[in-house]
């Protein structure tokens, strides 16, 4: 089965960026989507096809996917940011994928 | 708005049965794929299921099949999973959401607040 790695834990100062990443093989020919979930709430949409942003979420998270890795990017981040993020992919083998996970944490 | 709600989580013995539902509102509920995802208690998303939005298109991950079905009714805007032979580590929230598809991808953009599921005796 497909697996997604991520870091488990970034650590960022406010007005800082932060990078999260998910290591897959070949993740780089595959689209990638990406959710924040604070503590308490369900997940939330914030990059969907790598690097298109729903409505609603702010200019300072942006995505990218190359290689074996992608890359979801919180610019200049907020307390209001400290969260997990998932990323997802479909594989044709495992279907449905979710990373493993990372918590940000705003220091 | 996109509003989803879901309903039938609780306590449920080893082995035991439970039906959860899903409703729907604020768009076009026949026009969409949706999705059954789950979280464990202090662990990440895990991917269960999915329904085409005709409901003739179903697929299960590996670690739940033959213990899960999936099943919508479009005229009632409501989407149902149907959980057998459940286990402790089946101990979970469960969530559904909408599904945006595309040629290359599925996402999932609007998720209810879930209602969670415990599994003991």
């Amino acid at each position: 089965s497909y697996v997604l790695t991520q870091p488990p834990s970034v650590s960022v100062a406010p007005g800082e960026t932060a990078r999260i990443t998910c290591g897959g093989d070949n993740i780089g020919s595959s689209t990638v989507h990406w959710y924040q979930q604070k503590p308490g709430q369900a997940p939330v949409l914030v990059i969907y096809y790598d690097s298109d942003r729903p409505s609603g979420i702010p200019d300072r998270f942006s995505g990218s996917n190359s290689g074996n890795t992608a890359t979801l990017t919180i610019s200049g981040v907020e307390a209001g940011d400290e969260a997990d993020y998932y990323c997802q992919v479909w594989d044709s083998s495992s279907d449905q994928v979710f990373g493993t996970g990372t918590k940000v944490t705003v220091l | 708005q996109v509003h989803l709600v879901e309903s039938g989580g609780g306590l449920v013995n080893p082995g035991g049965s439970l039906r959860l539902s899903c409703a729907a509102s604020g768009f076009t509920f026949s026009d969409y794929y949706m999705t059954w995802i789950r979280q464990a208690p202090g662990k990440g998303l895990e991917w269960l299921s999915y329904i085409s939005n005709s409901g003739r298109i179903i697929s299960y991950a590996d670690s739940v099949k033959g213990r899960l079905t999936v099943s919508r009714d479009n005229a009632k805007k409501s989407l149902h999973l149907q959980m057998y032979s459940l286990r402790a580590d089946d101990t979970a929230v469960y969530y559904c959401a909408r599904v945006e598809s595309g040629s290359s991808s599925y996402y999932f953009d609007h998720w209810g607040q879930g209602t969670l599921v415990s599994v003991s005796s």
